[in-house]
């Protein structure tokens, strides 16, 4: 499936290092998403785009910065994270507002790693 | 109180059995429901949509009962190749989807 592509698959990173991960949909959806995944937790929101404007923020720590240039391409940029930020980090988007029941639709996740 | 909670599991059943899995959820005004497909180190897929009336997909049958705040999804003949988590979203409006921590089902041969 090409719906969502996510890159890279695999991370692994220092604490000083600085990363992208990138996040491209072809469904012609409108809406973009960063989620994070921890073992044994639900997956968390992080960010919300509609038609490229941030539309939630959940608390998120400034050392994610998202970016949205158009609809189809979403960014998490990293930077100085922790060791705790090692999770898989999810990419998703839907049609906002659609005819009947939304959708998300994932990318393939990236496992990152921090050491 | 969580959005969504669901049964924790694991469920560990054989082949050919019938297993369901349950979710509650606080938002009354919830519109959208869905039972999403994750296996391990994968990300989610969607498995069905969940309608108010009831719907099924060959062996798979998902209840919503809105008085209740209450979700459930049957597998029937189960396979081995269902096994996976299972993940409860709920969805108060267009661009919100709130998780369930998922239920782990191993399907015994």
């Amino acid at each position: 499936e090409t719906g969502v592509t996510q890159t890279p698959r695999h991370l692994v990173m220092g604490m000083t290092n600085k990363k992208s991960l990138k996040c491209e949909q072809h469904l012609g959806h409108n809406a973009m998403y960063w989620y994070k995944q921890s073992a044994k937790k639900p997956l968390e929101l992080m960010f919300v785009y509609n038609f490229k404007e941030q539309t939630e923020n959940n608390s998120v720590p400034s050392r994610f910065s998202p970016e949205c240039p158009n609809s189809s391409h979403l960014f998490l940029h990293l930077h100085t994270l922790q060791p705790e930020d090692s999770a898989l980090y999810l990419c998703a988007s839907s049609q906002y507002p659609g005819q009947g029941a939304e959708k998300l639709f994932f990318g393939s996740g990236t496992q990152l790693s921090v050491l | 109180r969580k959005e969504v909670e669901q049964d924790p599991g694991p469920f560990n059943v054989p082949e050919g059995a019938t297993v369901a899995f349950n979710c509650t959820y606080s938002n009354s005004a919830s519109q959208s429901f869905f039972w999403y497909r994750q296996d391990c180190r994968k990300e989610p897929k969607l498995l069905m949509s969940v309608y108010s009336s009831g719907n099924e997909d060959g062996r798979f049958t998902a209840q919503l009962n809105r008085a209740s705040q209450y979700i459930s999804l049957l597998i029937r003949d189960s396979k081995l190749s269902d096994s996976a988590t299972y993940l409860c979203v709920v969805s108060p409006t267009g661009n919100q989807f709130y998780f369930g921590t998922g239920t782990s089902l191993t399907v015994i041969p």
